[in-house]
């Protein structure tokens, strides 16, 4: 059965440092999303993207954070300059089409811990 | 998201049926109910979604009421491996939206 990928899923970085986050979506799905999840609360919805363009973001996703889909099969989170409490767990998902009978396939997470 | 209402947490014994509610009194029309997952260390995993009628597949059923201000999750036959936070999501809109996750629904296994 196909699934979303994620790599690393260990990252662990000092304060002020660029990291990348990659994922690998399922083959055909057209809608990609990045998530965050600290450590014992919700997961947070960060941003979606279609068609190589940001199709919504929530208010966490500010101007350090960044999205690519750099070729064909990777989707990227990069963020800038991190912080301490950019430490969580970051989940990517993919769906085939958008819209509220779809449901999205989510990825293993990545653990960025920030120090 | 319209907003959703479940237990902090539950409790069941593997091999028993386990019904998980979820009420959403301001759900509107066109409001899709979903239900996700998430194992302890993993990301959310989809279960099931349904509109107006009861759904079936082969992880669960959806069983929603006819006002369709409520709806309960039926795992027919717990294992421990189905032991996860449960989430009621109410989806409206044709873009792509993220989901709004709430706390859900710790559901707690019983060998």
């Amino acid at each position: 059965e196909p699934e979303v990928t994620q790599t690393p899923s260990h990252q662990v970085t000092q304060m002020g440092q660029e990291v990348i986050l990659r994922c690998v979506p399922i083959s055909n799905h057209l809608y990609f999303y990045w998530y965050r999840q600290i450590l014992g609360q919700k997961v947070e919805f960060l941003v979606s993207f279609y068609n190589n363009e940001i199709s919504e973001k929530s208010e966490i996703f500010d101007d350090q954070f960044s999205v690519e889909r750099p070729d064909g099969s990777n989707f990227t989170l990069k963020i800038r300059s991190t912080k301490l409490e950019d430490s969580a767990m970051y989940f990517c998902a993919s769906s085939k089409l958008a819209g509220s009978s779809h449901e999205q396939f989510f990825g293993p997470g990545t653990r960025l811990t920030v120090l | 998201d319209a907003k959703t209402t479940q237990p902090n947490s539950m409790e069941s014994n593997e091999e028993e049926p386990v019904h998980l509610p979820c009420n959403h009194s301001t759900i509107s029309g066109t409001d899709y109910i979903h239900w996700y997952r998430q194992l302890p260390s993993q990301g959310p995993e989809y279960v099931i979604h349904g509109l107006t009628s009861n759904v079936n597949n082969r992880m669960a059923s959806l069983a929603i009421a006819e006002d369709r201000k409520s709806s309960t999750l039926i795992l027919h036959r717990a294992t421990l491996r189905d032991a996860a936070v449960y989430y009621c999501i109410l989806r409206t809109g044709g873009g792509a939206d993220g989901l709004t996750f709430g706390k859900g629904t710790h559901l707690i296994i019983q060998p």
